[in-house]
């Protein structure tokens, strides 16, 4: 199947600092890649739609000056988090759409672990 | 936004006990996937059942959807130590290019 990597897979930083995590689909163009945040024992919860060549589409209440999302090819996709804090600790996994329309597939990145001192 | 709810929150059972998670949703699906991760780890994806779909058996895995109901079972048999994991349901809407929707969860445990 379809491959997606992500990187780093994980990170330290600390606070008041930019940590860039990128997704990239290895074998396939994706033109819609989504971006998920997991925090301990909780389930995934989509941040942003990524789009390349336009801006991504945020869910409700993700800041989106906070969490840059850049899609600038069709195999890679950026997400930002500016000055990260604390409370920006969590699992960020990002997925990318193979195909479209009902046939489409979303393959998952193995996942960031961001912890921010 | 968040849809899926899954049953129970958590499941303790015995090596080579069945375990049955359910999971049920809000709107209407064009599939219904199931995934399995490692504490700490990525996703694993078990298996997909599309809306025209009412059963779907891979290996020990068997998977039920009822969309009248707007629900689903994933049935583990023959559990073992290694299917100790959370499983996650996600809802795939009808339209293309939606996200993935998931549910909060099933934690289980399978006692060697």
């Amino acid at each position: 199947g379809a491959v997606v990597s992500q990187h780093p897979s994980r990170v330290i930083c600390k606070s008041g600092t930019s940590v860039k995590i990128e997704c990239r689909s290895l074998d396939f163009q994706a033109t819609t890649m989504f971006w998920y945040r997991q925090f301990p024992k909780q389930s995934l919860m989509l941040m942003a739609t990524s789009n390349e060549g336009s801006k991504a589409t945020y869910e409700q209440g993700v800041e989106k000056d906070k969490f840059l999302i850049n899609h600038a090819s069709l195999t890679l996709s950026t997400l930002t988090v500016t000055s990260a804090h604390p409370e920006d600790s969590s699992f960020y996994i990002c997925s990318a759409l193979e195909g479209g329309g009902g046939t489409a597939t979303q393959y998952f990145g193995p996942g960031t672990r961001l912890t921010v001192l | 936004s968040q849809q899926g709810e899954e049953d129970p929150q958590a499941l303790s059972i015995q090596e080579g006990e069945n375990a049955t998670m359910n999971c049920s949703y809000k709107t209407s699906i064009n599939n219904l996937q199931w995934y399995r991760q490692n504490s700490g780890r990525g996703l694993v994806h078990l298996i997909l059942i599309r809306s025209n779909e009412r059963e779907k058996h891979s290996g020990r895995l068997r998977v039920t959807l009822d969309t009248s109901k707007k629900s689903s079972s994933l049935l583990i048999t023959a559990s073992r130590a290694a299917d100790t994991a959370s499983y996650f349901c996600a809802t795939a809407r009808n339209s293309g290019n939606t996200p993935l929707v998931f549910g909060k969860g099933t934690r289980l445990s399978v006692i060697a």
